[in-house]
């Protein structure tokens, strides 16, 4: 079936660059999509990318897709404490409700 | 907007009773999801209903759980009786469903704990 990996830890000093990474399995997916979720709460929707795109930037957020590997990165610019949170990594196949998503990653923010 | 509402945030009750968590999806979505977080599994999907009718009630474990839309503005998921194993984070999500994107708006969660 459909699987979603991430790696599931990632730790970083503040005011630098984050990568997290995603790898998928569906070649179907049509959408990928980052979510965060902080400590106590719901998951919130960062980002969201077409499979027909290779980027997609939004502030401090960059989404780089390979489709030919079925790779999908979040890079986080400038990253703060409190960017500190689970991000998830989720895919969904055009007509379908159905998200996959992934085991999600834990980023820390160093001060 | 309000976005999802659930409560309660935090249920703690003891083995073989009756749970109730609500939601309150986002006004106007038409599409309502209840997930399962757990440390082992990850995020669940429950079950899926859209304009008020269980499409995809596939992920629900047993039959102990049930799960209810009475109407646009409410929902319900039941487990009775209640075991240790429902302990997780319960979510409600809802979305806005086109031909072609499902974009999900999460709750901030029921924290059950089933002792």
């Amino acid at each position: 079936g459909e699987d979603v990996e991430q790696s599931l830890f990632l730790s970083v000093r503040e005011g630098d660059s984050s990568v997290i990474n995603c790898t998928y399995t569906d070649s179907s997916s049509t959408y990928l999509y980052w979510y965060k979720q902080e400590p106590g709460a719901g998951l919130q929707l960062l980002t969201y990318i077409f499979s027909n795109m290779d980027m997609k930037q939004d502030q401090r957020l960059t989404v780089l897709l390979n489709k030919k590997d079925k790779h999908l990165s979040l890079r986080i610019a400038d990253t703060q404490t409190g960017d500190s949170a689970i991000y998830f990594c989720a895919e969904s196949t055009s007509g379908t409700y159905k998200y996959i998503f992934g085991t999600g990653t834990r980023l820390k923010v160093l001060a | 907007d309000a976005g999802v509402i659930q409560s309660p945030r935090h249920e703690v009750t003891e083995m073989g009773q009756e749970v109730t968590l609500r939601c309150k999806p986002i006004s106007g979505h038409n599409s309502l999801f209840w997930y399962r977080q757990t440390m082992m599994r990850g995020l669940e999907l429950l079950i899926y209903f859209n304009n008020n009718v269980p499409i995809d009630d596939s992920g629900m474990p047993e039959d102990r759980f049930s799960a209810k839309m009475p109407n646009a503005s409410f929902s319900t998921l039941k487990i009775q009786p209640s075991e240790p194993r429902d302990s997780a984070v319960y979510f409600c999500a809802s979305s806005l469903s086109g031909d072609n994107y499902y974009e999900q708006y999460f709750g901030p969660g029921t924290r059950l704990t089933v002792t």
